[in-house]
C-alpha cells in the first residue's frame, strides 16, 4: 500500500502571513491520464473533513483562492498564501488510487501563533 | 444540495455486531462511489472502504477486511457499512463521503459522521 507521509505535524501560523504543508508520497500518484491522484483536506474543529484540493491542484467549489495545491509524482505541497483565523484545523492528504486502497497522511495540525 | 447523513451508531460489545446506514439526497446516488472513512477520537482520518456505483465491486483496509462488509441499495439511496466481530480498536467516528465516477472531483460531500463505541 502506498504511504502518506506530512510534515511537519504542528504549524503555528500567523495571520496575514503565508503557510505551506508538504505531503511526500511512497509511489508516484501521477497517473496515465497526466493528472496526479492527490487530495487535502482540512479537518476545521468539531466538523466533518472538507476537501480542499482534488488532483494535485484544482480547488474544489467555494474554496478561496489562497489555497493552491503544487507537485508531482510523490512530492506535493499545501500552500496558503495568506493565513486567516477560520483556517486553524488539521489538514490531511490523500491518495485516491485504489492500489488497492485509499490513504491519508498522518495531518497536520495547523494554529494561531 | 447534496446531503449524506449516517445513523447506526452506538454502544456495543467486543464480539459484537453493528450496522451503520448513510442516507444520500440531492444528488444522483447511482452515479457515486461511496466511501467510509473513521476517526478515533483525537487521531486522524482513516479510510475504511468503498462500493462502486452499481454495488458490483467493494474493497476494504486490511485491518476490518472479513469484519466489515460494505453495500447499497439504490432504491433507498443508501450505503450500509455492516460491523462484525467488533473490536475495542473499531471505537471512531464513522463518516460517509462521496466521489463521482468518469472524471474524479475528490471526496467532495461529507456526512456529519456517526459514533461507534466499542467496550464491555
Amino acid at each position: 500500500d502506498i504511504v502518506m507521509t506530512q510534515s511537519p505535524l504542528s504549524l503555528p501560523v500567523t495571520p496575514g502571513e503565508p503557510a505551506s504543508i508538504s505531503c511526500r508520497s511512497s509511489r508516484s500518484l501521477l497517473h496515465s491520464n497526466g493528472y496526479n491522484y492527490l487530495d487535502w483536506y482540512l479537518q476545521k474543529p468539531g466538523q466533518s473533513p472538507q476537501l480542499l484540493i482534488y488532483l494535485g491542484s484544482y480547488r474544489a467549489s467555494g474554496v478561496p483562492d489562497r489555497f493552491s495545491g503544487i507537485g508531482s509524482g510523490t512530492d506535493f505541497t499545501l500552500q496558503i498564501s495568506r493565513v486567516e483565523a477560520e483556517d486553524v484545523g488539521v489538514y490531511y492528504c490523500m491518495h485516491p488510487l485504489l492500489t488497492p486502497t485509499w490513504t491519508f497522511g498522518q495531518g497536520t495540525k495547523v494554529e494561531i501563533k | 444540495e447534496a446531503q449524506l447523513v449516517e445513523s447506526g451508531g452506538g454502544l456495543v460489545h467486543p464480539g459484537g455486531s453493528l450496522r451503520l446506514s448513510c442516507a444520500a439526497s440531492g444528488f444522483s446516488f447511482s452515479t457515486y462511489w461511496m466511501h467510509w472513512v473513521r476517526q478515533v477520537p483525537g487521531k486522524g482520518l482513516v479510510w475504511v472502504g468503498y462500493i462502486n456505483s452499481d454495488g458490483s465491486e467493494t474493497e476494504c483496509v486490511d485491518s476490518v477486511k472479513g469484519r466489515f462488509i460494505i453495500t447499497r441499495d439504490k432504491s433507498r439511496n443508501t450505503v450500509y457499512l455492516a460491523m462484525n466481530s467488533l473490536r475495542a480498536e473499531d471505537t471512531a467516528v464513522y463518516y460517509c463521503a462521496r466521489s463521482a465516477t468518469g472524471y474524479y472531483y475528490g471526496l467532495d460531500v461529507w456526512g456529519q459522521g456517526t459514533t461507534v463505541t466499542v467496550s464491555s
